[in-house]
C-alpha cells in the first residue's frame, strides 16, 4: 500500500520570506508523478507544482520548488518570497494515475 | 474555460436516504475521478473512470457506493442507504488523458448525513 506522511501539521512563515514543507512517501510503483496541491479555506484543489519521478532534475514553478530525493522517496516544496495568499492547506499526492493524499500542512504567513 | 463543476455543493440528508453527487468535468477530459475528504484529512480515493469505463474502484467503502460515467462526461456519485459516516466532502477530479496527468479539481459537494 501507498502511504504519504507530512510531518508538520502546521508550519508559519513571515511574509516574503521562505519556508520548506516536507514529504516522505513510500510506493511500489516504478512509474509515477508527484504532485503539490494547495487548498484555501474555500476548499477548491488547486494544483501548485508536478514533478516527474523518472526526471533527476527537480521542478520548479515561478516561487514554488520541489526537492525531489527519489531513493529516499522524500518531495519537499519550497516557497520563497512568500505571500499573504499563499496561506492554505498544502498537501503532497504521489500516483501513477490516482493520487494518494498526505494529511497535509497548513501554512500561515504572518503580516 | 470552464473548470470542474460539482451540484449540489452542500447536501443534508437524514440517515437511510440516499443521494446523488453529480460531477461535470472539463469538455475533453477522459479522466474522471472521485475522491472523499473527511474532515481534517486529506482527500482518499474512490473511484476512476476512463472515458466511460470505470477502471478502478477499490476505494468504495461499500456496495453502497455506486459511480456511474455512461456517455464518458457527466459522472454521477451515488450513496444509497446514506450512513452518519458517510458525512464528508466529495470530490471530483478530471484530467486530459489516461495516466498521472495533473487533475482539476471540483469545490467539492459537502454531504451531511443527520
Amino acid at each position: 500500500a501507498q502511504t504519504v506522511t507530512q510531518s508538520q501539521p502546521e508550519m508559519s512563515v513571515q511574509e516574503a520570506e521562505t519556508v520548506t514543507l516536507s514529504c516522505t512517501y513510500d510506493t511500489s510503483e516504478s512509474d509515477y508523478y508527484l504532485f503539490w496541491y494547495k487548498q484555501p479555506p474555500s476548499r477548491q484543489m488547486i494544483l501548485v507544482i508536478r514533478q516527474e519521478a523518472y526526471k533527476q532534475q527537480n521542478a520548479t514553478e515561478n516561487r514554488f520548488s520541489v526537492n525531489f530525493q527519489k531513493a529516499a522517496k522524500s518531495f519537499s516544496l519550497k516557497i520563497s518570497d512568500s505571500q499573504l495568499g499563499d496561506a492554505a492547506m498544502y498537501f503532497c499526492a504521489p500516483g501513477s494515475y490516482k493520487l494518494i493524499f498526505g494529511s497535509g500542512t497548513r501554512l500561515l504567513v504572518r503580516p | 474555460g470552464a473548470g470542474v463543476s460539482q451540484s449540489p455543493r452542500y447536501k443534508v440528508a437524514k440517515r437511510g436516504q440516499d443521494v446523488a453527487l453529480r460531477c461535470d468535468p472539463i469538455s475533453g477530459h477522459v479522466s474522471l475521478f472521485w475522491y472523499q475528504q473527511a474532515l481534517g484529512q486529506g482527500p482518499e480515493f474512490l473511484t476512476y473512470f476512463q472515458n466511460e469505463a470505470q477502471l478502478d474502484k477499490s476505494g468504495l467503502p461499500s456496495d453502497r457506493f455506486f459511480a456511474e460515467r455512461p456517455e464518458g462526461s457527466v459522472s454521477t456519485l451515488k450513496i444509497q442507504r446514506t450512513q452518519q459516516e458517510d458525512s464528508a466532502v466529495y470530490l471530483c477530479a478530471s484530467s486530459l488523458s489516461a495516466g498521472a496527468y495533473e487533475q482539476y479539481f471540483g469545490p467539492g459537494t459537502r454531504l451531511t448525513v443527520t
